[in-house]
């Protein structure tokens, strides 16, 4: 069964510091990884990494693909209050068009 | 920015009643989807849409689903005979036209909450 796993599920840190979320995946040929931001509604989309080891980037946030270790990060830095949200991965299959998405993990930023 | 919009925004029906949610997808996108999120759950795929036929379904989409795209905007869910379980927050998404070898990212929508009682 595909399989897409996000660390921490939760996470409570401080304005201005810099953190790192993790997606890991286990899935029959892997296409794509995708990152969503998810606030009170629509996961908005981030990024789709690809390609292994090339960077992506938008403003302070930033993610890269691992295909061998099978897994993404997604780093924000100068975390601000607004960053506040379930951020979602999800893995696509080739030959499928479905996302399989992960449980999310919960990033509070505190003032 | 274009957006992809859905009503209502919340639904409240009755166990076996019938209900149709609504979309409207980014304009020149030409594929369409429906998740669902159950409340603490992941969100999960239900169907795909293109060329205006169904071309991937979960084992979730059963027979009482069913999707149409009546007119050149809308894109639309509806489930025949509503039951308890099908409670959640149904996501509207839509991607636009495929570049060779480029999977295409999807957009969602903002949800319609569905509650059955």
């Amino acid at each position: 069964e595909d399989k897409v796993v996000q660390s921490p599920l939760s996470l409570v840190v401080h304005e201005g510091d810099t953190v790192t979320l993790n997606c890991s995946y286990e899935v029959t040929n892997f296409r794509s990884l995708l990152w969503y931001k998810q606030e009170k509604k629509a996961p908005t989309f981030l990024f789709m990494l690809t390609s292994s080891g090339i960077e992506k980037k938008s403003g302070r946030l930033s993610s890269i693909l691992d295909k061998k270790e099978l897994f993404s990060i997604l780093n924000i830095t100068a975390t601000q209050t607004g960053d506040s949200a379930i951020y979602l991965c999800a893995v696509i299959i080739q030959g499928a068009q479905k996302l399989v998405f992960g449980q999310g993990t919960r990033l509070t930023i505190n003032p | 920015e274009p957006e992809v919009t859905q009503t209502p925004s919340h639904q409240v029906t009755q166990m076996g009643q019938e209900v149709i949610l609504r979309c409207v997808p980014i304009s020149n996108h030409l594929y369409f989807y429906w998740y669902r999120q159950i409340l603490g759950q992941k969100v999960e795929f239900l169907v795909s849409f293109y060329n205006n036929e169904i071309s991937e379904k979960s084992e979730i989409f059963d027979d009482q689903f069913s999707v149409e795209r009546p007119d050149g905007s809308n894109f639309t869910l509806k489930i025949r005979s509503t039951k308890l379980e099908d409670s959640a927050m149904y996501f509207c998404a839509s991607s636009p036209p495929r570049l060779a070898g480029t999977p295409p990212e999807q957009y969602f929508g903002p949800g319609t909450r569905l509650t059955v009682t």
